[in-house]
């Protein structure tokens, strides 16, 4: 009964680092999501994809890559992280637009 | 891009009393979710409206989806203390699976 699952829960990088955020659901959904999440901003859609093998831009994708090459499974790849990432970041899987969240990834640039 | 405007932006209300949040957007939406955001976790979906018009009910939740399509309103009765926290709009626009979000409204409740 696990649902969406988010690793790792808190993240610490320095400026220029890379990491890849894993993103994992069991409910064989076909689109998935990932969102930031800031003080006073609410969520914000970084990026997503309607299936396995594809992915889209969401608001802001910028310093961001994706990718789904397995439909349960969506990763979120920083390659150079700068203080501006830092943010909780949050995974969704779901259909017919109702989304299904996991419980976040805090991860502070510094 | 979309953006989606909720208010109040908090509120602090006595256990019992009831609550009425909106949210408004500067286009039209064909469906408008409502969640509920507790600390250290994701966002739980506590309503769906895919109509015009269309009124829902959660519990002590009650949703309505706006004839304009471009605001809905979220009623809670009789508040208690498990009610705490943020509460999110979302919607997508016709024929994107993009789902935007308002910036929450947080409800506190004071002993």
């Amino acid at each position: 009964n696990a649902g969406v699952t988010q690793t790792p829960k808190f993240r610490v990088l320095k400026t220029g680092q890379s990491m890849t955020l894993l993103c994992a659901q069991d409910m064989n959904h076909e689109y998935m999501y990932w969102y930031r999440q800031d003080p006073g901003m609410g969520l914000r859609l970084i990026h997503y994809s309607v299936g396995e093998g594809t992915t889209a831009k969401g608001e802001v994708p910028d310093g961001y890559n994706v990718s789904r090459l397995k439909k349960q499974n969506f990763l979120l790849g920083l390659e150079s992280a700068a203080p501006s990432q830092t943010s909780v970041y949050f995974c969704a899987s779901g259909f017919a637009r109702k989304l299904f969240f996991g419980s976040g990834t805090q991860l502070s640039v510094l | 891009g979309q953006q989606l405007n909720q208010s109040p932006q908090s509120m602090f209300i006595q256990e019992g009393e009831d609550v009425s949040m909106n949210c408004t957007s500067s286009s039209i939406f064909n469906t408008w979710l409502w969640y509920k955001q507790e600390p250290g976790e994701g966002p739980v979906l506590l309503i769906a409206l895919y109509k015009a018009g269309e009124l829902t009910s959660n519990g002590r939740l009650t949703a309505q989806f706006g004839i304009t399509r471009k605001d809905s309103f979220l009623n809670i009765s009789a508040s208690i203390p498990s009610d705490v926290g943020i509460y999110f709009c979302a919607g997508p626009n016709f024929g994107n699976e993009k789902l935007t979000f308002g910036t929450g409204t947080r409800l506190t409740i004071i002993p």
